[in-house]
C-alpha cells in the first residue's frame, strides 16, 4: 500500500524557516518524481514544486523560487521541503505527492497534509 | 504564469448530469487531470490523460478534451459526490503543473 506521511509543519514568525518531510513507503520511490503542493485556508490547490527521481532536476512556482528549495534522499525513502524567508501569505496545508505525470498519471498518491502558519 | 480557468461553482439535483469545464491555453499540447476533494481530506485523482479512470473510481466519472478545454462529467450525481473538483495540467514546457482555481459541486 502506497503512503505518504508529511511532518515538520508548524507555528513560525514571518522571515524564518521551516523543514518539512514526506516519508514514502509501498513503492520504488527512487523511480517517481515527486512534488510539493500547498492549499492556504479556504483556498484552491497551489503546486509548489517538483523533483526528479534522480534529484538532477527540479522546479518552482515563480512565488516561492529563491525562497524555498526541493530535495530527496532516495536511500531514506524521503521528500523534503526547505522554506525559507517564510512570508504570511505562505500559510497552508502542504501536501506531498507523486508525481506520475512521465506516465500520465498525474498526482495519483497523496499524503494527508502538514500545516504550516507564518505568523507573529 | 500559465492559468487554468474553471467556474467557482456547479449546482445539480441528484441523478441529473453535472458537467465542470476547464480552459487554458496549453490543454491541446498537455494532458488534463482532475481531482475530487472533500473537506477536511486530501484531494483525489478521479480523472488521467483527459479521459482515463483510475480503477476504483465510479463510471458515472468521465472527462473529455476538445481544443483548449477539458471537460469533467459526473453522470446520474450522487449526495456523496458534493465536493470541491480542480482540474490539473502542465506548462507547454511540461515541467511546471498548474491547477485551476476549483469548482464547487453543491447537490441540491
Amino acid at each position: 500500500e502506497v503512503q505518504l506521511v508529511e511532518s515538520g509543519g508548524g507555528l513560525v514568525q514571518p522571515g524564518g524557516s521551516l523543514r518539512l518531510s514526506c516519508a514514502a513507503s509501498g513503492f520504488t520511490f527512487s523511480s517517481y518524481w515527486m512534488s510539493w503542493v500547498r492549499q492556504a485556508p479556504g483556498k484552491g490547490l497551489e503546486w509548489v514544486a517538483n523533483i526528479k527521481q534522480d534529484g538532477s532536476e527540479e522546479y518552482y512556482v515563480d512565488s516561492v523560487k529563491g525562497r524555498f528549495t526541493i530535495s530527496r534522499d532516495n536511500a531514506k525513502n524521503s521528500l523534503y521541503l526547505q522554506m525559507n524567508s517564510l512570508r504570511v501569505e505562505d500559510t497552508a496545508v502542504y501536501y506531498c505527492a507523486r508525481d506520475d505525470h512521465g506516465s500520465t498519471r498525474g498526482f495519483d498518491y497523496w499524503g494527508q497534509g502538514t500545516l504550516v502558519t507564518v505568523s507573529s | 504564469s500559465y492559468e487554468l480557468t474553471q467556474p467557482p461553482s456547479v449546482s445539480v439535483s441528484p441523478g441529473q448530469t453535472a458537467r465542470i469545464t476547464c480552459s487554458g491555453d496549453a490543454l491541446p499540447k498537455q494532458y488534463a487531470y482532475w481531482y475530487q476533494q472533500k473537506p477536511g481530506q486530501a484531494p483525489v485523482l478521479v480523472i488521467y490523460k483527459d479521459s482515463e479512470r483510475p480503477s476504483g473510481i465510479p463510471e458515472r466519472f468521465s472527462g473529455s478534451s476538445s481544443g483548449t478545454t477539458v471537460t469533467l462529467t459526473i453522470s446520474g450525481v450522487q449526495a456523496e459526490d458534493e465536493a470541491d473538483y480542480y482540474c490539473q495540467s502542465a506548462d507547454s514546457s511540461g515541467t511546471h503543473r498548474v491547477f485551476g482555481g476549483g469548482t464547487k459541486l453543491t447537490v441540491l
